[in-house]
């Protein structure tokens, strides 16, 4: 399967301040990458659509001028938080869409774990 | 309601039982159906994927479909220790790639 990065792995940051999380495809040349958020002992959240070259889809109640996506290459995709605070903290997962047999699969990163202060 | 129920656990069984993880859904266009595993602190790994109704098998693991019921389970024979994680069921409605809906994941211990 495709394999993912993130980085960092984990950040603490002042309320108010931005933090950008990198997630890379080092194997694999993604079209889509997805950006998901998981709160403790609770599921995946999709937040947001990554088409490279093109602006990211949000899905509803995601706030798209505070989780600023972009994918300007094949293989990176940035998830920036900005004017942080302590209920986004969170732990962040991307993945990348690639091929896996007949279809495509959801392949995950190692996800970033955001502390807010 | 949610759409995909999973019993969060946690399930705890001894070294080598059989282990069955089980998930519900209320919406009928999903047709794909996935299970990852997600230990502590990482990423969510693909342990099976299937597409529609029916069964699956890939060593220990077996996930089965029953969309006339909206039920899907994945069963783990001869569980190991190495095997205590939590287990997420996903689903999608076009393809296994596509927008994800997960469970609330089910969290395993197999004790030695």
């Amino acid at each position: 399967g495709a394999v993912v990065s993130q980085h960092p792995s984990w950040v603490i940051c002042k309320s108010g301040t931005s933090v950008k999380i990198e997630c890379r495809s080092l194997d694999f040349q993604a079209t889509t990458m997805f950006w998901y958020r998981q709160f403790p002992k609770q599921s995946l959240m999709l937040m947001a659509t990554s088409n490279e070259g093109s602006k990211a889809t949000y899905e509803q109640g995601v706030e798209k001028d505070k989780f600023l996506i972009n994918h300007a290459s094949l293989t990176l995709s940035t998830l920036t938080v900005t004017s942080a605070h302590p209920e986004d903290s969170s732990f962040y997962i991307c993945s990348t869409l690639a091929p896996r047999g007949s279809t495509d699969t959801q392949y995950f990163g190692p996800g970033t774990r955001l502390t807010v202060l | 309601q949610k759409e995909v129920e999973q019993d969060p656990g946690p399930l705890s069984v001894p070294e080598g039982a059989i282990v069955s993880l089980n998930c519900t859904y209320s919406n009928s266009a999903f047709q794909y159906f996935m299970w990852y595993r997600q230990y502590s602190r990482k990423g969510p790994e693909l342990l099976m994927y299937t597409y529609s109704s029916g069964n699956k098998e890939d060593g220990r693991f077996t996930a089965q479909v029953d969309k006339s019921s909206k039920y899907i389970s994945l069963f783990i024979r001869d569980s190991q220790p190495s095997d205590s994680a939590t287990y997420l069921c996903a689903m999608s409605e076009e393809t296994s790639g596509s927008r994800l809906t997960f469970g609330e994941g089910t969290q395993l211990t197999v004790n030695p």
